[in-house]
């Protein structure tokens, strides 16, 4: 069964340091999407790709962060400068293209991004 | 703005059981999507059930099941026999509905601890 695919599963860095954390969705699927979930708190959504852009984006996502799909297999998230508070699971997840009333988005298994 | 709202943080329950964990939201569209995602100790969030707010029946998976209560904006999670591999973090989930426009983005509650007990 086809699943979402993300490297490393845990990176560490030093404050201040750019990260960049890969994802590989679903062949087939056009939809990307970034959340993070600081420890012990809920999901939260970051970006949506489409089409070689972002789609949507939350407060979170400020100028620190940036979104590249640099061929036809993996999705990025970069982060420029790392801040303490960045320290989080940050989730991958992709769907099927738009024209599906309900697309489900499957997620990958994560990147744990520690910032010391 | 949509709040997803899960105010159990812990629940437990005895390996057969049945458990009913609870979740609220708030929206002012009509039509939308609700989730359940389970997620284990592995950390990959996995769909549970789903259920789309046009339909008044209640979605059943298997041992899962929800009640939906359009106009209370509730919508709790059933589950029936429970096994120890159920033990994992359950995540209430909203999504606006796609063909009218909205966001795809899931907005999520804070989630639900449970415990299985043998």
């Amino acid at each position: 069964e086809p699943e979402v695919t993300q490297t490393p599963s845990h990176q560490v860095t030093q404050m201040g340091q750019e990260v960049i954390l890969r994802c590989v969705p679903i062949s087939n699927h056009l939809y990307f999407y970034w959340y993070r979930q600081i420890l012990g708190q809920k999901v939260e959504f970051l970006v949506s790709f489409y089409n070689n852009e972002i789609s949507e984006k939350s407060e979170i996502f400020d100028d620190q962060f940036s979104v590249e799909r640099p061929d036809g297999s993996n999705f990025t998230l970069k982060i420029r400068s790392t801040k303490l508070e960045d320290s989080a699971m940050y989730f991958c997840a992709s769907s099927e293209p738009r024209g599906f009333s309900y697309n489900e988005q499957f997620f990958g298994p994560g990147t744990r991004l520690t910032v010391l | 703005a949509q709040t997803v709202t899960q105010s159990q943080p812990e629940m437990s329950v005895q390996e057969a059981e049945t458990v009913t964990l609870s979740c609220t939201y708030d929206t002012s569209e009509s039509d939308y999507y609700l989730f359940w995602y389970k997620q284990p100790p592995s950390r990959q969030m996995i769909l549970v059930i789903r259920q789309e707010a046009y339909k008044q029946q209640n979605a059943t998976e298997n041992r899962f099941s929800v009640n939906f209560q359009k106009a209370a904006k509730s919508f709790s999670l059933k589950i029936s026999d429970s096994q120890l591999g159920d033990a994992a973090m359950y995540f209430c989930a909203y999504r606006n509905s796609i063909t009218q426009g909205g966001s795809e983005k899931l907005v999520f509650g804070k989630g639900t601890k449970l415990t299985v007990n043998p």
